[in-house]
C-alpha cells in the first residue's frame, strides 16, 4: 500500500518561503499514472488544491497561488516538493501530500498532513 | 472555477439510522471523455480525508458498503445506510472534470 510523509519546517516567518518535502513508499513515483499532488486545509477549515505534479516534471498550479507555488520532483528519492514563497498568515494550515490517479480521477492515498504555521 | 455546495452543514444522526449528504455543482462534472470525477471523501477528528467513492459510486477499496453513491450531471448524493459510531467526522465531496479540482464545504455527521 502506498504510503506518503509530509516532513518540513513547522515555523515560517512572514514573507518567507515554505518548503516541505513528500516522502512516498510502497509504490514508486516514477511509475506514471498518477499525479502528486499537495493540498492544504486551514485550519478548522475546508480543503484547497494546490497543485500537483507528475514524474515527468509537469506541473499543474492552481491559478489562486500559481505566482507563489513551485512543486519539483525527485525520482531517485521518490520524494516531490513543494515551495510556497512570500508566505502571510493566511497561509497557515496544515498541508497533505496525496496520489491524484489520473485514470480514476480521484486522491486515493493522503499523508498525515503537517501544520505549518507563518508567525513572527 | 467550479463551486461545490454540500447541504446540510451537520447532520445529527441516530446510531443504526441512515444519513444522507448533498453536493451540487455549479457545472455538470460530466467530462469530454464521458466520465463524471466526483468523489467524496471522509475526515475523522484528527485525521487526514480518507477516499470513501470515486466516480460518483465507485466504493474505494476497504470501504464498507453502507457507504453509496448516486447521483448525475450538476447532483449527486453520498448515503450511509445504517450509521455507527466510526462514521463521525466530516465528508467532502470534490470534482476533478474541470482544473482546478475543488472541494465542496463539507458536512460533519455527529451522532445524536
Amino acid at each position: 500500500q502506498v504510503q506518503l510523509q509530509e516532513s518540513g519546517p513547522g515555523l515560517v516567518k512572514p514573507s518567507q518561503t515554505l518548503s516541505l518535502t513528500c516522502t512516498v513508499s510502497g509504490g514508486s513515483i516514477s511509475s506514471g499514472g498518477y499525479y502528486w499532488s499537495w493540498i492544504r486545509q486551514h485550519p478548522g477549515k475546508g480543503l484547497e488544491w494546490i497543485g500537483y505534479i507528475y514524474y515527468s516534471g509537469s506541473t499543474y498550479y492552481n491559478p489562486s497561488l500559481k505566482s507563489r507555488v513551485t512543486i519539483s520532483v525527485d525520482t531517485s528519492k521518490n520524494q516531490f516538493s513543494l515551495k510556497l514563497s512570500s508566505v502571510t498568515a493566511a497561509d497557515t494550515a496544515v498541508y497533505y501530500c496525496a496520489r491524484d490517479g489520473a485514470a480514476a480521477g480521484t486522491i486515493d492515498y493522503w499523508g498525515q498532513g503537517t501544520l505549518v504555521t507563518v508567525s513572527s | 472555477d467550479i463551486v461545490m455546495t454540500q447541504t446540510p452543514l451537520s447532520s445529527p444522526v441516530t446510531l443504526g439510522q441512515p444519513a444522507s449528504i448533498s453536493c451540487r455543482s455549479s457545472q455538470s462534472l460530466v467530462h469530454s471523455d464521458g466520465n463524471t470525477y466526483l468523489s467524496w471523501l471522509q475526515q475523522r477528528p484528527g485525521q487526514p480525508p480518507r477516499l470513501l467513492i470515486y466516480k460518483i459510486s465507485n466504493r474505494f477499496s476497504g470501504v464498507p458498503d453502507r457507504f453509496s453513491g448516486s447521483g448525475a450531471g450538476t447532483d449527486f448524493t453520498l448515503k450511509i445506510s445504517r450509521v455507527e459510531a466510526e462514521d463521525v467526522g466530516v465528508y467532502y465531496c470534490t470534482q476533478a472534470t474541470q482544473f482546478p479540482r475543488t472541494f465542496g464545504g463539507g458536512t460533519k455527521v455527529e451522532i445524536k
